[in-house]
């Protein structure tokens, strides 16, 4: 199976802008989370999503939004950026819940750099 | 809220030497524990998880690691350190039937030769 895949690979964007990337999980996953990861902060939550529905959400302003669709694939959105969101975002997805004790399978990120 | 504490930044080891990574975590009632490794510009990969049953744990790469409820503790081990063990390590715990990891600082393992 192919692994999750998330687009674009690298990102670089000005104060102010809005972004969207995008996650694609594991064929069959239907569970997608979404992680931040800087220097200062590690890794931090931002929200999970299960059939289309956020079922659980991190402690990240509401600039921070996701959605995900009908296939399971996933996209999360920053409004208004600010210098301190450059970080690598990175999606997770995990299989029905009963069938895998709870683990998650990382993308390989998407790193973006706001200017 | 689930808090996990990763002693020390950096590991130094020899290649063929023991890798110990430590992790303990708070909790009321024991969680869903993992360790993930990651090589640089890339994302997290699995290594190993607990989540009931045997408390030794066996993962990839020949890493092991056992759960210790009376000391809330999931370190990680392997008996001979291999240069491509150079990476960072961490910790990871979600409360049962939760998709939200709690992570650790993280532990960056540099291997000797």
């Amino acid at each position: 199976k192919a692994g999750v895949t998330q687009t674009p690979r690298y990102l670089i964007k000005t104060r102010g802008q809005q972004v969207t990337l995008s996650c694609s999980p594991i064929s069959g996953h239907r569970s997608v989370s979404w992680y931040q990861q800087t220097p200062g902060q590690g890794l931090q939550f931002l929200f999970e999503y299960f059939s289309e529905t956020q079922r659980n959400k991190g402690n990240f302003p509401g600039r921070f939004s996701g959605r995900q669709f009908s296939n399971s694939r996933s996209e999360m959105n920053v409004s208004t950026l600010e210098l301190g969101d450059s970080a690598l975002y990175l999606c997770a997805s995990s299989p029905s819940p009963g069938r895998s004790s709870y683990e998650q399978y990382f993308g390989p990120g998407t790193r973006l750099t706001v200017t | 809220a689930q808090s996990v504490t990763q002693l020390g930044s950096h590991v130094s080891v020899s290649e063929g030497a023991l890798v110990l990574l430590r992790c303990n975590y708070s909790s009321s009632v024991p969680p869903y524990l993992f360790w993930y490794v990651q090589y640089p510009n890339q994302g997290l990969q699995l290594l190993l998880k607990y989540t009931t049953g045997a408390t030794l744990v066996k993962g990839i790469n020949g890493f092991e690691a056992e759960f210790k409820k009376s000391e809330t503790s999931f370190h990680l081990t392997k008996p001979s350190a291999h240069m491509s063990d150079a990476a960072e390590y961490f910790c990871a715990v979600s409360e049962k039937w939760d998709y939200k990891l709690s992570f650790g600082a993280g532990t960056t393992v540099t291997v000797r030769a």
